[in-house]
């Protein structure tokens, strides 16, 4: 069964320093989420992408955050610095069409650790 | 942005137990679902609810979507050591195509 891949799996940090996330969706999903999920908290979105283009990026960081697909398949999710507020796992999502009935199918995760 | 209310926060029940969870919102959402994430883990999709009043189940799991389109319900029947793990609600407010989730119901099973 296809996965949604992510690396790395984990990351420690110190503040001030940059991070990146990489994710590669199944394969011929059109949309790409990425969501922050901190400790005891459901995921909560950052942003979305159909192919190559942002749909959503209202709840991202910009001053910090950035995230970018340039080819419309696999995505990097880049923090420069982190913050200790960081500290959290790091979701990627892919679904077929982004329409609402698709269901959006989960990579493992990057737990990232800010020192 | 908008909140989903879900609750208990934690169970701890024996394996055989029936489990019952629920989730609410402050306005009408057009889709509920529910995920399970292991730890360590992404969430993955146990059931997708599309219709108020829908009932749909998944062996032993079975959700239903509010009539109210403001909440909706999971359960668990003869619960098993491997049911383990945190229960997410998540829906689609009407108009919007994000996913909120809850916070999630930690679910402990007792052999």
């Amino acid at each position: 069964e296809a996965e949604v891949a992510q690396s790395p799996r984990y990351k420690i940090t110190e503040k001030s320093q940059a991070v990146a996330f990489w994710c590669d969706p199944i394969s011929g999903h059109a949309t790409l989420y990425w969501y922050r999920q901190i400790l005891g908290q459901g995921p909560e979105l950052l942003v979305q992408f159909q192919d190559e283009s942002v749909v959503d990026d209202s709840q991202l960081p910009k001053d910090r955050f950035s995230a970018e697909r340039l080819k419309g398949v696999d995505s990097t999710l880049k923090i420069q610095p982190a913050e200790l507020g960081d500290s959290a796992m790091y979701l990627c999502a892919s679904s077929l069409s982004g329409i609402s009935t698709d269901t959006q199918y989960f990579g493992p995760g990057t737990r990232l650790t800010v020192l | 942005g908008q909140q989903l209310n879900q609750s208990p926060q934690s169970m701890f029940i024996q394996e055989g137990e029936d489990v019952s969870m629920n989730c609410t919102s402050s306005s009408i959402f057009n889709t509920w679902l529910w995920y399970k994430q292991d730890p360590g883990e992404g969430p993955v999709l146990l059931i997708a609810l599309y219709k108020a009043g829908e009932l749909t189940s998944n062996g032993r799991l079975t959700a239903q979507f509010g009539i109210t389109r403001k909440d909706s319900f999971l359960n668990i029947s003869a619960s098993i050591p491997s049911d383990v793990g945190i229960y997410f609600c998540a829906g689609l407010e009407g108009g919007s195509e994000k996913l909120v989730f809850g916070k999630g119901t930690k679910l402990t099973v007792n052999p």
